[in-house]
């Protein structure tokens, strides 16, 4: 079965640090989109790519970025961890604009 | 500020009773809404979606309602069991640019035996 699966599921970091989340489906989704999700917000959007070499900046991007290389991923990236960038990530993708978005089951980052 | 916000952040209710749970949207360029359950440690579960030129869509045990003139969408579920204890929240969309402009924060749905 197609899916969406991110990676890692945990992970534990310094600020300062680079740190990038994987995220990878197999649905061959143009539409791929990052969120965080923190107590008192709802998701809130990171990136998001129409497709292959297309990214865009969602409404809490700073500190983060996002390459699209292949249709298959979009790696979140952040340069240098705050530990206000701690959170929970979740990556989605869609088979067209007006499509619901299918999410991965997250990743869990601390940044200490 | 939120703009999609939920009215009652936990409900609880009896296995079998049926379940409502309400949205509030403000953007007035979304023309599409989606409702999504999320159990602990898992991602958001795509439930059933609605768009603005209809106002009621009916999936299995799961109702979703869309009053434009008030900005006001909710979800009902049927007979609801234990498994459908979860968080649920509202999704509003602008089907041109495809990315949600706002989630809910969500309604907690606790179902007691």
């Amino acid at each position: 079965d197609a899916e969406i699966t991110q990676s890692p599921r945990h992970k534990i970091t310094e600020t300062g640090r680079q740190v990038t989340l994987a995220c990878h489906q197999t649905w061959n989704h143009n539409n791929m989109f990052w969120y965080r999700q923190d107590l008192g917000h709802g998701l809130r959007l990171i990136h998001y790519s129409y497709g292959v070499q297309d990214t865009n900046k969602g409404e809490v991007s700073d500190g983060y970025s996002v390459s699209r290389s292949n249709t298959e991923d979009l790696p979140l990236t952040l340069e240098s961890a705050a530990s206000s960038q701690t959170s929970v990530y979740f990556c989605a993708s869609s088979e067209n604009r007006g499509q619901p978005q299918h999410f991965g089951d997250g990743t869990r980052l601390s940044i200490l | 500020g939120e703009s999609v916000g939920l009215h009652l952040p936990t409900l609880s209710v009896q296995e079998g009773d049926n379940s409502i749970i309400n949205c509030a949207y403000s953007n007035s360029a979304s023309d599409y809404f989606i409702w999504y359950k999320q159990e602990s440690g898992k991602g958001p579960q795509f439930i059933i979606d609605i768009r603005s030129n209809m106002d009621k869509r009916q999936g299995q045990r799961v109702t979703v309602l869309l009053n434009k003139t008030v900005k006001h969408l909710s979800l009902q579920i049927a007979a609801t069991q234990p498994g459908d204890s979860a968080v649920y929240f509202c999704a509003e969309v602008d089907s041109n640019s495809g990315y949600a402009l706002n989630f809910g924060k969500g309604t907690s749905l606790l179902v007691t035996p």
